[in-house]
Parts: structure tokens; C-alpha cells; sequence
């Protein structure tokens, strides 16, 4: 199986951006997913294909790539952002599916 | 609209057996693979379970492997995960899901709640 390192935390400034990272060694082969989840609700799916935003996700949420690090973007970030995000993969065969560690984003 | 609602959670003791449902509604379920995800309490999110559209593709999470058994019916649009021999660290909020392929997890349910313990 694979991995999917993300840092623990990210904080940020109403207004400001926020990037979170997610590392894998076979990140360069594979799509990444990103998922955003406040507490007692489901996840809510933010990104697909890197970079691809689903109808009814505001526009401040991106994805770039580059290598073996994806990140996750929040452009004028709001407090309504505050939440754990997780990034997510499957592996080069599509038999086994991986999530990130998570990052729990904080608004200041 | 897109449903999905989970059932048939609830406290198991270690070495038992459970049996969740996830009932969909809104759209083909035919013409989608799901999957089972957990999380166990103030962690993170674990893959445990994938069944493709035709039912002849069924992956496992390693810690899942042997014990639990994902199923379908297209007939009641019903996704089942049968968990034999349930552990401690079993105990999470499960979570079925729309498999949208490359779009990914796009449609979730809100979980039910497996608790094992003695």
C-alpha cells in the first residue's frame, strides 16, 4: 500500500490563502481527490482530477500538482472553511484506495 | 436528488457480527461502483471497501481482508457490508459513498455509528 502525508494543521486570516499539501511517492501517476469535513457531518467532495471542482463548490477552491506533492488551495478564506481536509488516492492497479492523513484548517 | 442513508449500526461485543445497509435513492444505483469508508472516533478517514458496478470486482482495506464482505442489490438499491469477527479497533462511523470513478467520492451518506466493545 501507499501513503499520503499531509501536515496536522494549517491556520489562516479570514481573507487570506490557504495551501494544503499532500505528498506521496506515486502521486505523479494517479489522480488525487480532496474532501472537506466539519465535525458531525459527512465529507464533501472539493476537488477530483488534481484540479477539477465539482457544480456548487465555490470558486476559491483549487488543486495544483506538481511531482509528488498536490496541494489544495482556499483562495479569501472564510470562516465557513474552518474544517479537516483530506486529500485521497487509489493506487496504480485501482484495487485499493488511500486518504490522506488530514489537516484540520483553522480560520483565526 | 442523490440519497444515501446508512443503517444497522450499533454495540457489538469483540468476535461478533454486523451487518450494515445503505439504502440509495436519485440515481441508478446499477450504473455505479460504492464504497465503504470509516472513521474511527477523532481520527482520520480509512477506505474499507469497494464493489464495482457488475459485482465481479470487490477490493478490501488489508485490515478488513477475510472478515468483512461487501454486497449489493440492485433489485432494493441496497449496498450491505457483512462484518464477521469484529475487533476493537472496528469501532468507528461508517460511511457509504457514490463512486463516481474519476470524479471520485462524490456522493456520501451521513454514517452510522459500530461500536465494539465488551
Amino acid at each position: 500500500s501507499f501513503e499520503l502525508t499531509q501536515p496536522p494543521s494549517v491556520s489562516v486570516s479570514p481573507g487570506q490563502t490557504a495551501r494544503i499539501t499532500c505528498s506521496g511517492d506515486a502521486l505523479p501517476k494517479l489522480y488525487t481527490y480532496w474532501y472537506q469535513q466539519k465535525p458531525g457531518q459527512a465529507p464533501v467532495l472539493v476537488i477530483y482530477k488534481d484540479s477539477e471542482r465539482p457544480s456548487g463548490i465555490p470558486e476559491r477552491f483549487s488543486g495544483s500538482s506538481s511531482g509528488t506533492i498536490v496541494t489544495l488551495i482556499i483562495s479569501a478564506v472564510q470562516a465557513e472553511d474552518e474544517a479537516d481536509y483530506y486529500c485521497q488516492s487509489a493506487d496504480t492497479t485501482g484495487t485499493s484506495f488511500v486518504f490522506g492523513t488530514g489537516t484540520k484548517v483553522t480560520v483565526l | 436528488e442523490v440519497q444515501l442513508v446508512e443503517s444497522g449500526g450499533g454495540l457489538v461485543q469483540p468476535g461478533g457480527s454486523l451487518r450494515l445497509s445503505c439504502a440509495a435513492s436519485g440515481f441508478t444505483f446499477s450504473g455505479y461502483s460504492m464504497v465503504w469508508v470509516r472513521q474511527a472516533p477523532g481520527k482520520g478517514l480509512e477506505w474499507v471497501a469497494f464493489i464495482g458496478r457488475s459485482t465481479t470486482a470487490m477490493y478490501y482495506a488489508d485490515s478488513v481482508k477475510g472478515r468483512f464482505t461487501i454486497s449489493r442489490d440492485t433489485v432494493r438499491n441496497s449496498l450491505n457490508l457483512q462484518m464477521n469477527s469484529l475487533k476493537d479497533e472496528d469501532t468507528a462511523v461508517y460511511y457509504c459513498a457514490r463512486d463516481e470513478g474519476a470524479k471520485g467520492f462524490d456522493y456520501w451518506g451521513q454514517g452510522t455509528l459500530v461500536a465494539v466493545s465488551s
